[in-house]
């Protein structure tokens, strides 16, 4: 299958800080990626959509100020934690679709933990 | 609202016995479905889909069913291995209706046993 890296595995960073989570596809182009988190023994939650060159669609429930999304190119989308708090410590997953495919291949994740 | 649910949050088989998961939807507009593996603190590995104009799709070990009528999918693995061992995800798109986004089970833990 296709290939999603997403960089850094994990982190850990002090309560007020930004952390920036990169997600890029290596070996196709990417209209679409997804950001998703997941809490401890529970499922993936959709966090936001985003389209290459466009504003990403966030989910009912999710602050677009404090998770920003930028899909600047077709191979690459970040997302970035600003103020980050304690609470914000989890699993966040990005995908990544090709415009004419329906299967989304994953990232390895990247395990948030704030101080 | 679960629109997609996994009802067991865990599953034990034997080595080389049938292992099936199981993955019931309520929205009606679902039309494509895909299983996922994850393993702890990894993205999830794509495993084998099926849109909602077949009943059966089989790929080596992993075959998956749909009962639409029924809206129930499952996943069987034949022989299990130990390396199957893993979190297992249904996932669930509306592709028709222009959706492309994938709704996810909670998961199902499976364990493959010696």
């Amino acid at each position: 299958g296709a290939v999603v890296s997403q960089h850094p595995s994990w982190v850990i960073c002090k309560s007020g800080t930004s952390v920036k989570i990169e997600c890029r596809s290596l070996d196709f182009q990417a209209t679409t990626m997804f950001w998703y988190r997941q809490f401890p023994k529970q499922s993936l939650m959709l966090m936001a959509t985003s389209n290459e060159g466009s504003k990403a669609t966030y989910e009912q429930g999710v602050e677009k100020d404090k998770f920003l999304i930028n899909h600047a190119s077709l191979t690459l989308s970040t997302l970035t934690v600003t103020s980050a708090h304690p609470e914000d410590s989890s699993f966040y997953i990005c995908s990544a679709r090709a415009e004419t495919d329906t299967e989304a291949f994953f990232g390895q994740g990247t395990r948030l933990t704030v101080v | 609202d679960q629109q997609v649910k996994q009802n067991s949050p865990s599953l034990s088989v034997q080595e080389g016995r049938i292992s099936i998961l199981n993955c019931d939807y309520t929205n009606s507009m679902f039309d494509y479905f895909l299983w996922y593996k994850k393993y702890p603190a990894e993205g999830p590995t794509f495993l084998i889909s099926i849109s909602s104009i077949k009943d059966k799709n089989e790929d080596g070990r992993f075959t998956v069913f749909l009962n639409k009528s029924a809206k129930h999918l499952s996943l069987h693995i034949v022989p299990s291995q130990p390396g199957d061992s893993a979190v297992y995800f249904c996932a669930a798109s509306a592709v028709t209706g222009g959706g492309n986004k994938l709704t996810f089970g909670t998961g199902t833990q499976l364990k493959v046993e010696l």
